[in-house]
């Protein structure tokens, strides 16, 4: 079955406390990316990579890393995190090709809560 | 700034009848719009797209129009059902381009 998988589903941290939001797809997509969720604000692209050691800053990166050293994984990094960093996430992985990326398949999302 | 813009935070229907949940725009240099569903507690999945070439794109109860001179498009659900409710986000990306700018969402609800 094709999907995108998201580990883990809800997480509470503190405040400066390191984590990794996990991603991984089966679809041989070239094209990952992580977006954050907000009331009001709609879907926020954070990071995204169009291929192996290839990625770039989105519309809202402050605060998040990302590597790709894989096709199928798509880690998201908060080195320190921050209230402000409480939302869901989701990631995503999509066909890129000439004609630029097509329609996304997402995970089911990470609800992140920082106290 | 907010490229792609859904107006409607919400939206209520009768079961059987149209709903019409509106996007708009504002970098012309888009020629590519799609529109997701969401459900609570799953990620989105995509519903329907248009490219600026057409006008209009059906698929079966969902029909896309785009109006490029006013950079607006709208989906149509006819008839709507109560499985439709969900939130409705609409999305754009310039063609060849290597990111999809959101709008916040419409969260339509379809009573029966």
């Amino acid at each position: 079955e094709a999907q995108v998988t998201q580990n883990p589903r809800y997480l509470i941290t503190v405040t400066g406390k390191k984590l990794t939001v996990t991603c991984s797809q089966n679809m041989n997509h070239e094209y990952m990316s992580w977006y954050r969720q907000d009331p009001g604000l709609g879907l926020r692209q954070i990071y995204y990579s169009m291929n192996v050691e290839v990625t770039d800053k989105g519309d809202v990166p402050e605060g998040y890393k990302v590597s790709r050293k894989e096709k199928r994984n798509f880690p998201l990094i908060l080195e320190s995190p921050s209230p402000n960093q409480t939302s869901l996430y989701f990631c995503a992985s999509s066909f890129f090709h000439g004609q630029g990326v097509t329609e996304a398949f997402f995970g089911q999302g990470t609800r992140l809560t920082v106290v | 700034d907010q490229q792609v813009k859904q107006n409607s935070p919400s939206l209520s229907v009768q079961e059987g009848r149209i709903s019409i949940l509106n996007c708009d725009y504002t970098n012309s240099m888009f020629d590519y719009f799609l529109w997701y569903k969401k459900y609570p507690a799953e990620g989105p999945t995509f519903l329907i797209s248009i490219s600026s070439i057409k006008d209009k794109n059906e698929d079966g109860r969902f029909t896309v129009f785009l109006n490029k001179s006013a950079k607006h498009l709208s989906l149509h659900i006819v008839p709507s059902q109560p499985g439709d409710s969900a939130v409705y986000f609409c999305a754009a990306s310039e063609w060849g381009g290597n990111q999809f700018y959101f709008g916040t969402g419409t969260s339509l609800t379809v009573i029966p």
